[in-house]
């Protein structure tokens, strides 16, 4: 399974945006990159995924480079309610498994 | 949206007794399911892979004769942690694929396990 590079934890202030980073210099062609969350004591949810493009829904943005061997997941304002961790996902077109990193711990200062 | 529950969301059990939990998707129809455990500060470490009507496909490292695991329809996966003991309490969460074809996982709100 291609691997991902997150930082371990990254600190923001309350109603800014954040910007949360992921390298994944090995993705294939067809590998879908999706982005989840786990709030704590909490099973982790989805957040958002792309494949080559930029994406928007309504809980988040993904900003995926042209070469695709990074992408960025941005919050736009962040609240007390986003600190979780975030994990940050390659999984292959046709594959099911999802195999899950060590992530980035979101700390939200008020 | 899709929903996976879990029975019981929270359990204290005795060293040497089975413990099951299940896994249940609310909403949708789950030919594949797939068991996590995860001990406190950690990610989530992939346990085995639950096909409806078929073997479950066990990750390099789990016991399968210990953590048993049934896919009997398309709504319902269960994991039976058997002769449970101390070293076995940790966080077990289900996901389930969606529907969608974009690999996208719906996940269960996880089973604290706690063996005395």
């Amino acid at each position: 399974d291609a691997k991902t590079t997150q930082p371990n934890s990254m600190e923001s202030n309350e109603e800014e945006p954040v910007h949360l980073p992921c390298n994944h210099s090995t993705i294939s062609g067809t590998d879908y990159i999706h982005w989840y969350r786990q709030l704590p004591s909490q099973g982790p949810e989805y957040v958002i995924h792309g494949l080559t493009s930029n994406v928007n829904n309504r809980m988040a943005s993904l900003a995926i480079a042209e070469d695709r061997k990074s992408s960025t997941l941005i919050l736009h304002r962040a609240t007390l309610r986003d600190a979780a961790v975030y994990y940050c996902i390659l999984s292959p077109l046709g594959g099911f498994k999802t195999i899950f990193g060590a992530g980035t711990r979101l700390f939200v200062k008020a | 949206g899709a929903v996976v529950s879990q029975h019981p969301s929270r359990v204290i059990c005795k060293s040497g007794t089975s413990v099951k939990i299940e896994c249940r998707s609310l909403d949708f129809q789950a030919t594949t399911m797939f068991w996590y455990r995860q001990f406190p500060k950690q990610s989530l470490m992939l346990m085995a892979t639950s096909n409806e009507g078929s073997k479950a496909t066990y990750e390099q490292g789990v016991e399968k004769d210990k953590f048993l695991i049934n896919h009997a329809s398309l709504t319902l996966s269960t994991l039976t942690v058997t002769s449970a003991h101390p070293e076995d309490s940790s966080f077990y969460i289900c996901s389930a694929d969606g529907t969608s074809g974009n690999n996208e996982q719906f996940f269960g709100p996880g089973t604290r396990l706690t063996v005395l």
